[in-house]
């Protein structure tokens, strides 16, 4: 069976500081893999998604970037962070593809930037 | 633009049916998910709709009409646990997942 992990859960960063956040599927390959963040209250805003190595579509403009070094993993970063970009980030996987396919979701990573 | 509306909260009774309401305009339509999410959990996958009609898993129902941009989803004998926020998604023509706000659905005894 699939099985995605992203880690770290929680983390509080100084404002400036970096930031990774890692996430690794087994038991697929291929897959497309996403990072959404979620503020409070708000619906799911699409990051970056990557339809496979070294492939990535940025959704909105900012401060962050994503990696796929790996066919199964899929890493978020930024050099520099924003009071803004504190959140719930989430990190997903669908069948790779076109089509309508499922996400299942990582448990998230909480940021808060101090 | 591309837009998805559901209420922002409801509240309903443990033991009840509550109707979570989800209207959509966007360009193109390749089918409606619905996702759970707990508080301070990811979402999880409930339900996929991409023909017109009721499609049953369980105590969940969720309906679709294309031509009216509109679906929801039913829950049935309500349980404590089934307080969370229920997000619905709708893949546009290009396969892009648009999201909607969710709704948090409080269940009381």
């Amino acid at each position: 069976s699939q099985t995605i992990h992203q880690w770290p859960a929680t983390l509080v960063q100084p404002v400036g500081s970096p930031l990774s956040l890692e996430c690794t599927v087994e038991g697929t390959s291929n897959p497309n893999l996403y990072w959404y963040r979620q503020a409070a209250g708000r619906g799911l805003q699409l990051l970056f998604y990557s339809v496979g190595i070294g492939q990535i579509s940025s959704e909105v403009p900012q401060n962050l970037s994503a990696s796929r070094p790996q066919d199964r993993q899929f890493i978020l970063s930024s050099k520099k962070l924003l009071l803004s970009d504190s959140g719930f980030y989430l990190c997903a996987w669908s069948q790779g593809g076109s089509g309508a396919n499922v996400l299942t979701f990582g448990a998230g990573s909480r940021l808060t930037v101090l | 633009g591309q837009n998805i509306d559901q209420p922002t909260e409801m509240t309903a009774t443990e033991g009840a049916i509550v109707q979570i309401n989800c209207t959509y305009q966007t360009s193109g339509f390749n089918g409606l998910f619905w996702y759970q999410q707990h508080a301070g959990e990811a979402p999880t996958f409930l339900s996929y709709n991409v023909l017109d009609g009721l499609e049953e898993k369980g105590r969940f129902s969720s309906f679709l009409s294309r031509s009216k941009g509109y679906s929801y989803l039913l829950l049935k004998e309500l349980q404590m646990k089934d307080s969370a926020s229920y997000l619905c998604a709708v893949t546009d023509s290009n396969y892009q997942l648009i999201w909607g706000a969710g709704t948090k659905l409080i269940i009381k005894p």
